[in-house]
């Protein structure tokens, strides 16, 4: 059973350039979620997905972040018009679909995004 | 509005000490707690979960311990290896969704031969 997957594993952009981060969950999990980890800072949660619907983007800059998690294929995290400040590893991490309360979150090996 | 905190920073044992990694939160109506291992680098490997009827979790040399009435969380790793060196975090829900993590800053945890 693959666990979380995320590509491309680095990436590099310059100034104004889309970043797309991929994020396939693991087998059978239909939860999704994304956290950001600044350099010298803690991770901090961003948005969290189930299939088709947003649940909790209370996390997400205002502008030029956006997120998806479709019926089929991976999730997206996408982010416009990059900045230097973006530069940051961003995780992804599932859950099952029963959405308990004890369900532990599994993480994916992160997207290490550097804006030059 | 949760907020987690871990202490120490930093910590640097010799191999075969018996450790503790503290953990607080602010939000005494946590439902669970899991503790997380990060390699430099590296995504998070789930070490425990502590749901919040129990009161600690073991896993091999790995033991955690909530206790909410003070907020507080533990984790106790024993006859600690080089291998053990990573650094550390916990992280209980925060927000109205219950799939929102809030982390701690983490302890970074070297175990010297």
């Amino acid at each position: 059973n693959a666990g979380v997957m995320q590509n491309p594993r680095h990436l590099v952009r310059r100034r104004g350039q889309e970043a797309r981060l991929r994020c396939s969950p693991m087998k059978g999990h239909s939860h999704v979620y994304w956290y950001r980890q600044l350099p010298e800072e803690g991770l901090k949660f961003m948005v969290y997905l189930q299939k088709e619907n947003i649940i909790d983007e209370s996390g997400m800059p205002k502008e030029r972040f956006s997120a998806e998690f479709p019926k089929e294929g991976p999730s997206i995290l996408r982010i416009q018009q990059v900045v230097r400040g973006d530069s940051a590893a961003y995780f992804c991490a599932s859950s099952p679909p029963t959405g308990g309360l004890t369900d532990t979150q599994y993480f994916g090996p992160g997207t290490r995004l550097t804006v030059l | 509005k949760q907020e987690v905190t871990q202490i120490p920073a930093a910590l640097s044992v010799p191999e075969g000490e018996n450790l503790v990694l503290n953990c607080s939160f602010t939000d005494s109506a946590i439902y669970n707690l899991q503790w997380f291992r990060q390699d430099p680098g590296k995504g998070l490997t789930s070490l425990l979960l502590i749901q919040s009827s129990q009161r600690e979790q073991t896993s091999g040399r790995l033991n955690a311990s909530l206790d909410k009435s003070s907020g507080r969380s533990t984790l106790y790793i024993a006859a600690s290896q080089p291998g053990d060196s990573a650094t550390y975090l916990c992280a209980g829900p925060g927000g109205t969704s219950y799939g929102k993590l809030t982390f701690g800053q983490g302890t970074i945890l070297t175990v010297h031969p």
